[in-house]
């Protein structure tokens, strides 16, 4: 079973400043990792897909890059709404397992 | 618009059954993989189960042999069977969309969530 592992566990910025989120995994997942955003009380929202495309209506300041087993989530210049915890998630090819790591809670210093 | 809305969730005894159900808009249920993902409180998130586009289901091993996904494509429905609860089956119940046509290992699309408690 891959495991992922996220860190930081919690990350203190600034409106304006760069967040730079990691997700490692157990073993290597090529470029299937995905990255989601969630908020108190909200469903999660996915931010990026198959490592480093956006999906509809993310904003450019939101970036994934990696593969294998190192990835990054990267947030140019946090807006305020972006203070929120985030997960990658990966699927192993068989059995389908989906599986999503610990998150990092970005909020505000 | 692709909407996906949760239903059933309530509190049940320990040992229990409950079935939550996901009505679909925008799309039909029955040509894309789908998936129940769970959130214990204050936690993080657990995916639960997988039903392929030809009938196959996958189960995470904390549920296995008492949790069962279906489709009714008749309703463009998904249904959770949940027998033999335990207090740690207790969360958010997501229901969740894998994109045709892509690499199908990931979830485009998310319901709100329906609670369920597990406690005597």
């Amino acid at each position: 079973e891959i495991v992922l592992t996220q860190s930081p566990a919690t990350l203190s910025l600034s409106p304006g400043e760069r967040a730079s989120l990691s997700c490692r995994a157990s073993q290597s997942v090529s470029n299937y990792l995905a990255w989601y955003q969630q908020k108190p009380g909200q469903a999660p929202r996915l931010l990026i897909y198959d490592a480093s495309n956006r999906a509809t209506g993310i904003p450019a300041r939101f970036s994934g890059s990696g593969s294998g087993t190192d990835f990054t989530l990267t947030i140019s210049s946090l807006e305020p709404e972006d203070f929120a915890v985030y997960y990658c998630q990966q699927r192993s090819v068989w059995p389908p397992v989906f599986t999503f790591g610990p998150g990092t809670k970005v909020h505000i210093k | 618009e692709v909407q996906l809305v949760e239903s059933g969730g309530t509190l049940v005894q320990p040992g229990g059954s409950l079935k939550l159900s996901c009505a679909a808009s925008g799309f039909t249920v029955s040509n894309n993989y789908m998936s129940w993902v769970r959130q214990a409180p204050g936690k993080g998130l657990e995916w639960v189960s997988l039903i392929y586009i030809a009938g196959s289901t996958y189960y995470a091993d904390s549920v296995k042999g008492r949790f069962t996904i279906s489709r009714d494509s008749s309703k463009n429905t998904l249904s959770l069977q949940m027998n033999s609860l335990r207090a740690e089956d207790s969360g958010v119940y997501y229901c969740a969309r894998v994109p045709q046509d892509t690499t199908m290992v990931y979830f485009d699309y998310w319901g709100q969530g329906t609670l369920v408690t597990v406690s005597s």
